[in-house]
């Protein structure tokens, strides 16, 4: 069975904090992603990764930044947390090539930032 | 720009009823096409994969039919319960996955 895990699944910053959102996977998959999602606006992709090391943008990747280091290990960062980035935030990882992109999702993170 | 719409968006339908929710896509260029479930406050949990060459899968009550040529799956519940409450997404990949906004499904006994 495919398990991502994440940190925390509650957390509370104040405006300002720099914020480490972790993601954990252990199944030797080369794709990792972050989403946040918001009522009414769905799933939106921030930014993911093909490979260790690397990252590509999503869709909203403006306050955030991402790193890579181990392939098993994706973190999200707000470097400086503000309000409009109280969401909750979803981690998700899938094989790449030879795979069949299938993506498992970690259980969430809800981030509140006052 | 690839956008996938979820009608209805929500669902209210008495115990034992067969339902069938639909999803539709605008660029059939696709790689393969994804059912998920989430219940409030989790994370999602997938529940059938399609491939773009293949027209459905089936896994327990579910079954999950892609016609690519126009831009349209269908999740078919069948003996729907309680239980299968939930918000259900759906999520095309080109490359990354495009999500829904979900249909809110509430079974009531």
């Amino acid at each position: 069975d495919v398990k991502v895990t994440q940190s925390s699944r509650y957390l509370v910053k104040r405006t300002g904090e720099k914020v480490f959102l972790e993601c954990v996977q252990d199944m030797d998959h080369e794709n990792m992603f972050w989403y946040r999602q918001d009522p009414g606006l769905g799933l939106r992709l921030i930014y993911f990764s093909y490979d260790v090391k690397m990252k590509e943008k999503g869709d909203i990747p403006e306050g955030y930044s991402v790193s890579r280091e181990k392939k098993e290990r994706f973190s999200l960062i707000l470097e400086s947390a503000s309000t409009n980035q109280t969401s909750m935030y979803l981690c998700a990882s899938s094989a790449g090539n030879g795979g069949t992109y299938e993506q498992y999702f970690g259980p969430g993170t809800r981030l509140t930032v006052t | 720009k690839q956008e996938v719409t979820q009608i209805p968006a929500a669902l209210s339908v008495p115990e034992g009823e067969n339902l069938v929710l639909n999803c539709s896509f605008t660029d059939s260029a696709i790689y393969n096409l994804q059912w998920f479930r989430q219940d409030p406050g989790k994370g999602l949990t997938s529940l059938l994969l399609i491939q773009s060459s293949q027209r459905e899968q089936t896994s327990g009550r579910l079954n999950a039919s892609l016609d690519k040529s126009s831009g349209r799956s269908t999740l078919y519940i069948a003996a729907s319960q309680p239980g299968d409450s939930a918000t259900y997404l759906c999520a095309v990949r080109n490359t990354p996955l495009v999500f829904g906004k979900g249909t809110r499904l509430s079974v009531i006994a």
